[in-house]
């Protein structure tokens, strides 16, 4: 089955510690994206990726560093310089747009506590 | 700049009820337009996308969304709601960018449905 798996489900670490999240997708997907959620709040871009060893900043990105290796991977790093780093993080991939806008298909999600 | 405003945190309903999520967007173009639901825990799935061709969309689980150009809304509906339509739901406007990139996605905060027996 095609699709984008996040590991680990629950992640829990302790206030100081960088952390990393996982991201795999097989869809053949050009475009990565990873997205913080709070409660009560939308989704708001962390950083994207369009293309191997390339990647942008999204609304969001101090405190967090991202690497993209692989065109089916795109691993998002926590470091001890973001502020409030619980949430639920989701990363997403979709085709690049060649005309109307085509979806973004999301993954599972990783549910971060940091303490 | 692009924005949504879903106008309801909160909507309940009676199961075999009409559900309405209502959407606003703000958008300088004509924008392409989703609608994703999240179960709790869980990642996006996308219930339907408007992207200028009709105006009224069929998504998946029977929901419908019409969009009104001179109301800029994308109303979210279902005629008759069930149990495990509880979920929260997003609206979401897509940016025009260029041909052969990303696009970035501005999501609205969200309404959470709640389906009472």
């Amino acid at each position: 089955d095609g699709g984008i798996t996040q590991s680990p489900k629950y992640l829990f670490r302790k206030e100081g510690q960088n952390v990393t999240l996982s991201c795999e997708q097989n869809l053949n997907h050009d475009a990565m994206y990873w997205y913080r959620q709070d409660p009560g709040q939308g989704l708001r871009l962390i950083y994207y990726s369009q293309i191997v060893n390339d990647f942008q900043k999204g609304d969001i990105a101090e405190g967090y560093s991202v690497s993209r290796e692989k065109k089916e991977s795109f691993p998002l790093t926590v470091t001890s310089a973001q502020k409030n780093p619980t949430a639920f993080y989701l990363c997403a991939s979709s085709i690049l747009h060649t005309g109307p806008a085509y979806e973004q298909y999301f993954g599972p999600g990783t549910r971060l506590t940091v303490t | 700049a692009q924005s949504v405003t879903q106008l309801d945190s909160h909507v309940s309903v009676s199961e075999g009820t009409p559900v309405l999520l209502r959407c606003n967007y703000s958008s300088s173009y004509s924008p392409s337009l989703f609608w994703y639901v999240q179960h709790p825990n869980k990642g996006l799935q996308l219930l339907l996308k408007y992207t200028s061709a009709a105006t009224l969309v069929k998504g998946i689980n029977g929901f419908e969304a019409e969009f009104k150009k001179s109301e800029t809304s994308f109303h979210l509906t279902k005629p008759s709601a069930h149990m495990s339509d509880a979920a929260e739901y997003f609206c979401v406007v897509s940016e025009k960018g260029s041909k052969g990139s990303a696009r970035q996605l501005t999501f609205g905060s969200g309404t959470q449905l709640t389906v009472l027996p």
